[in-house]
C-alpha cells in the first residue's frame, strides 16, 4: 500500500529564515506530488504540483519554490521566511498519468515568528 | 470558472442528530470529479469519496451518504446519527478537465455535541 511522509512535523522559524519541508511517497512510482498551503481556519490553496522530476508547476506567486529531485520526493522551500509564511502545509500525491483522488501526508505546521 | 462553495462555515449539533452539510460547484466542463474530504483535528485529509460526473447515483458508506445532483450543481453530504468522532472541518472539492488540479471549498466544521 502507499503512504505519504513529511517532516518535519512542527517547525518554528524566525522570519528571514530558510525553509525546507519535505515529502516523500513509498509505494507507488511517478505520482503526480502536490504542495498545498491551509491558513489558519481556512481552505486548502495549491501552491505547487508536479507531474515528473524536475517538472514543477506554480500556482501563487510567492516567495516559496518546490523541487523533485527524485521520483517519490517533493520539497519545499524558501531563502527568506515572511510572517504570512505562516500555516499548515500538506503533501499530496494521486496516481500518475491519470486524473485519481488525491491523498494527503500529515502535514507540517509552521509557525514564523 | 471553477469554483467550489461550502456555505455552512460551522455547523453544531448533539450526538445522535442528523447533518447535512453542503456543496454547490461551477464549472463548465462536462467531465469532472467531485470529493469530500474530513480533516480531524490532527489535521490530516481524509479521502472520503470520489464521484464522477456520469454517475449522478446517490452512495450510502455506513452512516454517510452523498446526494449528487448535476441539475442544481449540488453534492450533498449527510451524516446520520452523528457521534462526537465526526467532529472534524469537511471539504468538498472539484477536479475539471483543465489540469491536474483540484478546487477545494472553503470547508465546513462541524461540531458534535456529547
Amino acid at each position: 500500500s502507499q503512504t505519504i511522509h513529511q517532516w518535519p512535523a512542527t517547525l518554528v522559524q524566525p522570519v528571514g529564515s530558510p525553509l525546507s519541508l519535505e515529502c516523500t511517497v513509498e509505494g507507488t512510482s511517478n505520482p503526480n506530488l502536490y504542495w498545498y498551503r491551509q491558513a489558519a481556519g481556512r481552505g486548502l490553496q495549491l501552491l505547487f504540483y508536479s507531474v515528473g522530476i524536475g517538472q514543477i508547476s506554480s500556482e501563487v506567486p510567492q516567495n516559496l519554490s518546490a523541487s523533485r529531485p527524485q521520483d517519490r520526493q517533493f520539497i519545499l522551500s524558501s531563502k527568506k521566511l515572511l510572517l504570512s509564511d505562516s500555516g499548515f502545509y500538506l503533501c499530496a500525491w494521486s496516481p500518475g498519468h491519470s486524473r485519481e483522488t488525491q491523498y494527503f501526508g500529515p502535514g507540517t505546521r509552521l509557525l514564523v515568528l | 470558472a471553477q469554483k467550489v462553495t461550502q456555505a455552512q462555515t460551522e455547523i453544531s449539533v448533539v450526538e445522535k442528530e442528523d447533518v447535512t452539510l453542503d456543496c454547490v460547484y461551477e464549472t463548465r466542463d462536462t467531465t469532472y470529479y467531485l470529493f469530500w474530504y474530513k480533516q480531524p483535528p490532527s489535521g490530516e485529509l481524509v479521502f472520503l469519496i470520489r464521484r464522477n460526473s456520469f454517475d449522478e447515483q446517490n452512495e450510502i458508506s455506513g452512516r454517510y451518504s452523498w446526494n449528487f445532483q448535476k441539475s442544481t450543481s449540488s453534492f450533498n453530504f449527510t451524516i446520520t446519527a452523528s457521534q462526537v468522532v465526526d467532529s472534524a472541518v469537511y471539504f468538498c472539492a472539484l477536479d475539471y478537465t483543465g489540469g491536474f488540479k483540484t478546487i477545494f471549498g472553503a470547508g465546513t466544521r462541524l461540531f458534535v455535541k456529547a
